[in-house]
Order: structure tokens, then sequence, then C-alpha cells
């Protein structure tokens, strides 16, 4: 089966840079998209084709991708980023896949 | 302004069945794939279905495949889950979902999301 595995949790301090890794375990290469959700809220995309901001996202998200992982940075961290995250790609056969996300907490 | 918004959810018993329908506004509904995603209390996203621009392609999760069937009405702008056979872990807020980008799907990820409908199977 196709997974994307993620930490549970990932902890940072305000002001600093947080990363999330989304690991895949096979290698058929589809872009990746992350998610921020918010406790009671629908998700929003942050992310999406591994790098790429939607308008309106602020330029302390980025995205990369290397060999098998998928990475969502956030630069400057802020309180307001305190949220669940989770990574999401497309598979032949499995479609499409959610990571089990992960919870930032900005201590 | 672009807008998704599900009806249909509700209490059910296990082995029954509801439609939920998610109408769309802001955007041509016709040119764009969708899905919905559900997300069972305290867990994470679980994709269900998607269906392509036209309603010819649809695609699903193993765990609802064969008890579940996803179509649209690009007349109406509306999408339609219809869901039978429900089972406790069907449980969950259901989210329609706009696929980011024209005509094709798994590029671009989902770049609008309803607020969802919750679904309660239970006796």
């Amino acid at each position: 089966s196709y997974e994307l595995t993620q930490p549970p949790s990932v902890s940072v301090s305000p002001g600093q840079t947080a990363s999330i890794t989304c690991s895949r375990n096979k290698l058929e290469r589809t872009p990746t998209s992350w998610y921020q959700q918010k406790a009671g809220q629908p998700p929003i995309l942050v992310i999406y084709e591994d790098n790429k901001r939607p308008s309106g996202i602020p330029e302390r998200f980025s995205g990369s991708y290397s060999g098998n992982t998928a990475t969502l940075t956030i630069s400057d961290t802020q309180a307001i980023d305190d949220a669940d995250y989770y990574c999401q790609a497309w598979d032949s056969r499995a479609y499409y896949v959610f990571g089990d996300g992960t919870r930032l907490t900005v201590l | 302004e672009v807008q998704l918004v599900e009806s249909g959810g509700g209490l059910v018993q296990p082995g029954g069945s509801l439609r939920l329908s998610c109408t769309a506004s802001g955007f041509t509904f016709g040119s764009h794939a969708m899905s919905w995603v559900r997300q069972a209390p305290g867990k994470g996203l679980q994709w269900v279905s998607s269906i392509s621009v036209g309603g010819g392609a649809t695609f699903y999760a193993d765990s609802v495949e064969g008890r579940f069937t996803l179509s649209r009405d690009n007349d109406k702008s509306t999408l339609y889950l219809q869901m039978n056979g429900l089972r406790g872990e069907d449980t969950a807020r259901y989210y329609c979902v706009k696929e980011r980008i024209e005509m094709v799907i798994g590029i671009e990820g989902m770049d609008v999301w309803g607020q969802g409908t919750t679904v309660t199977v239970s006796s």
C-alpha cells in the first residue's frame, strides 16, 4: 500500500524554523501538497506541487522535495502557525493519500 | 466568493444509507474534479472519493469501494455521495473539496474546502 509517514509532533519556539517531513514508501514521483488545519476548522492548502504557495499564504511557508521525502518549512514561526499539518500525494493505484498528520506546537 | 456547502449528514443505523450533497458557487464547477475527504472525531484526514470533470471517471478508497457512489450534476453545480451499507467506522465529518487546477486531478491539491457535514453511524 502507498503510505506517507509524518512525525506525530513537532515543537518550535516563536521566531524559529519548523520543519515537518513526509516520507513516502514508494518511489512513484507525484507532487506533494500540504494542508494546515486548526481546531474546529476545515483544512487550508498551504503548499501545492511540492513548493508552490497559493495566494494569501505567507512567504514563511515553503516546501521542498528530495529523495523520497517532502518537507514543509515554516520560517519565523508564529503563534498563529500552531496547528495540525498534513501532507498529501496522488498514487496511480491508491489514488489520493494523506499522511497521518503532524501536530505543530509553538511554545 | 468561491464556496462549497455540504448537506445531508445525520444519524443513521449500521447498514443504513445517506446521500450527501455539495453545492458549489463562485467558480466553474464543471471544469474542476471534485472529491470528498472525511475526518473521524479526533483523527486525521482520510480521502474518500474523487470524480473527474465530466463524471466519467470515479475513484474510491478501498474502505468505501462498493458501498459509496460519487456523482455530479454540472448543470446544478452539485456533487453527490451516495453512501450505502454504512458502518461505525464511517462516522466522520465529510468535507467536499475542489481540485485547485482545472481538468486534471492529483497534481495541485485541493484548494477549496466546505465546512463539512457530520455523519454518525450508530444504533
